[in-house]
């Protein structure tokens, strides 16, 4: 079975920064770009970042453009996001979600909590 | 960026109705489409792909239909486990972009 399971949300005050955890299993990690959402509270759904399979591309939504690194280790079925410069607006559950071969997300974990407040 | 709009923001429908929601984009996209449904706490559920492909064990009363810029999801007889929050996306370019959400709650 496919399982993403997002971990390392939580409370950290503006300017401050954090780094999320995306553990996959149930398939070929490496042979699939990965995407972060995130959906701040009682709010719509925002694509946040995307990665293809070997690391090599990455792709970001302006609005964390420069703030936000995605990245991969494929030897541990593992995706990051590491979150600088963290804004309140920046609140929000992140779920990481696979792209299907096909190009569209198909699987999406459960989601981690991140809350930016003094 | 290609902004996705989604109408209506939410409709009240009973069990038994068909419901179709709609989705444009501002610009062209093919049928880089995809649907999701969307219950409170909850992640988001794969639907509908390419615009009209059924993910599968998804129940055929979804479907999708649409390409370029003009897309509809519909559901044929509504139950009470589909009251929800639905979304399109598109996945034609990045970023990728969401419509606003349609909410259906019971009549």
């Amino acid at each position: 079975e496919v399982q993403l399971l997002e971990s390392g949300g939580g409370s950290v005050q503006p300017g401050g920064s954090q780094r999320l955890s995306c553990a996959a299993s149930g398939f070929s990690f490496s042979r699939y770009a990965m995407s972060w959402v995130r959906q701040a509270p009682g709010k719509g759904l925002e694509w946040v970042s995307a990665i293809f399979g070997d690391g090599g591309s990455t792709y970001y939504a302006d609005s964390v453009k420069g703030r936000f690194t995605i990245s991969r280790d494929n030897s541990k079925n593992t995706l990051y996001l590491q979150m600088n410069s963290l804004r309140a607006e920046d609140t929000a559950v992140y779920y990481c979600a696979k792209r299907a071969g096909g190009g569209y997300m198909d699987v999406w974990g459960k989601g981690t909590t991140v809350t930016v407040s003094s | 960026d290609i902004q996705m709009t989604q109408s209506p923001s939410s409709l009240s429908a009973s069990v038994g109705d068909r419901v179709t929601i709609t989705c444009r984009a501002s610009q062209g996209i093919s049928n880089y489409l995809t649907w999701f449904q969307q219950k409170p706490g909850k992640a988001p559920k794969s639907l509908i792909y390419a615009a009209s492909s059924l993910q599968s064990g998804v129940p055929s009363k979804f479907s999708g239909s649409g390409s370029g810029t003009d897309f509809t999801l519909t559901i044929s007889s509504l139950q009470p486990e589909d009251f929800a929050t639905y979304y399109c996306q598109q996945y034609n370019s990045y970023p990728w972009t969401f419509g606003q959400g349609t909410k259906v709650e019971i009549k």
